[in-house]
């Protein structure tokens, strides 16, 4: 089965600059990379996602890169500010046989320091 | 849409107590998936369905879950008898046909006292 493994563990960085979390994922086959956001006491919400047949996607603030060869994605934060600190998850699926199935990354603390 | 509905959103029970989870997908999501969350283990898959069908339950800890979905509108997860470790946030979640967009479920956070 699908492995992500997410780095790092927890991230503070100052208002204003930018933040990037990395994953690795093993199984070749995975074709769907989603990001999610958690906030504390609350659910995780989508809040990018990349396919297999693109290496960038950005919108806004937020923008996320694959390398399919080399099996890793990342999420690039620009201008941080205080309400982007969070539990990021990144995550990975391929198509199995009738439905989507998806593997998470152990999450990153981010703090956004004022 | 008024997106996944769990409830209840928190549960407190003591040890051996059965509990049931309640959720409802978003209306036209054909996958629902119940993940747990801890601080040690992070979100973990239990088990999904596809059109109302389990599909892969290999992530249920043991015999004493189950999950039923008797139709398109209805899941339940249930513990009998809960254990303290059963303690965690539960999550349901649901995604549509091709599969892109999980939404998830504000949770229930079960309590096993």
């Amino acid at each position: 089965g699908e492995n992500v493994e997410q780095h790092p563990s927890t991230l503070s960085v100052q208002e204003g600059d930018s933040a990037v979390i990395k994953c690795t994922y093993s199984d070749s086959a995975s074709n769907y990379f989603p990001w999610y956001k958690q906030e504390l006491g609350k659910r995780p919400q989508l809040i990018i996602d990349i396919r297999s047949n693109v290496g960038e996607k950005k919108d806004q603030r937020i923008a996320v890169t694959l390398n399919k060869t080399a099996k890793h994605f990342s999420l690039h934060i620009t201008e941080t500010q205080p309400e982007d600190s969070a539990v990021y998850f990144c995550a990975a699926t391929g198509s199995s046989g009738s439905a989507r199935q998806l593997t998470f990354g152990s999450g990153t603390q981010l703090t956004v320091l004022p | 849409d008024a997106g996944v509905i769990q409830s209840p959103r928190h549960e407190v029970t003591e040890m051996g107590q059965e509990v049931t989870l309640r959720c409802k997908p978003i209306s036209g999501h054909n996958s629902l998936f119940w993940y747990r969350q801890t601080m040690m283990r992070g979100l973990e898959l239990l088990i999904y369905f596809n059109n109302n069908v389990p599909i892969d339950d290999s992530g249920m800890p043991e015999d004493r879950f189950s999950a039923k979905m008797p139709n398109a509108s209805f899941s339940t997860l249930k513990i009998q008898p809960s254990e303290p470790r059963d303690s965690a946030v539960y999550f349901c979640a649901s995604s549509p046909r091709d599969g892109y967009g999980y939404t998830f479920g504000s949770g229930t956070r079960l309590t096993v006292v």
